[in-house]
């Protein structure tokens, strides 16, 4: 069965404090792993897509790579309103049938003080 | 805005009702997602839609059904409701689900359930 593991469940920063947030992944034929936010109470908003190994993708302070079975996003130098859930997913395809799926990690909830 | 449109926005109910989520996938796009999120649980998968056709089945249960009409919009049934039913239900729409290069999913601000 498909697997999205996020690492850590929770993290808190200082403003400024750059890190990054895991994602591993055990699926059979991924096609791509996408990169949302999620603010309390909303839809997660889309951030990145990745496709293949040693893909990169940046925006702002924010830069998601991808190994064969890892994810990072990348935080530099964060601000409060980078607080947020942010979630992994990863779409992959059931080469036996015609049946493929999103699948989404349980998220890490980044807390950035000011 | 991410273009997907999901009403009602809020629904409170009793026990054993039976409710009807909308969804209006963004222009363009063919497939519909639509999942589960409670307070401890991630974002739980329950079923996808491409241009009308079922594609995958995720946790649904048997109380659960769902369709996808020809102009797209989809809805989700939940009938013999339990109080461990409440929770937010999210619909995602996409252009291209798969099998290669799958498109991103854009998600709607989703339906609160509430379940008395």
């Amino acid at each position: 069965e498909d697997q999205v593991t996020q690492s850590p469940e929770a993290l808190r920063l200082q403003e400024g404090e750059s890190s990054s947030l895991n994602c591993s992944y055990t699926v059979s034929g991924l096609r791509g792993l996408f990169w949302y936010r999620q603010d309390p109470g909303k839809g997660p908003e889309f951030l990145f897509t990745l496709y293949s190994a040693g893909e990169e993708k940046e925006k702002e302070r924010l830069k998601a790579t991808l190994t064969k079975k890892e994810s990072f996003l990348h935080i530099t130098a964060p601000k409060p309103e980078d607080s947020a859930t942010y979630l992994c997913a990863v779409h992959s395809w059931n080469s036996g049938g015609s049946n493929y799926k999103l699948t989404f990690g349980k998220g890490t909830l980044l807390t950035v003080n000011p | 805005d991410s273009g997907v449109t999901q009403t009602p926005k809020h629904l409170i109910t009793a026990t054993g009702q039976r409710v009807t989520l909308r969804c209006s996938p963004r222009s363009g796009d063919l497939s519909v997602y639509w999942y589960q999120q409670s307070l401890d649980q991630g974002l739980q998968f329950l079923i996808q839609y491409y241009n009308g056709e079922e594609r995958a089945k995720g946790n649904i249960l048997e109380r659960f059904s769902a369709q996808q009409f020809p102009d797209l919009h989809s809805e989700l049934n939940l009938s013999s409701l339990e109080l461990g039913d409440s929770a937010l239900y999210f619909c995602a729409s996409s252009f291209s689900p798969g099998p290669s290069r799958p498109t991103e999913a854009f998600f709607g601000q989703g339906t609160r359930l509430t379940v008395v």
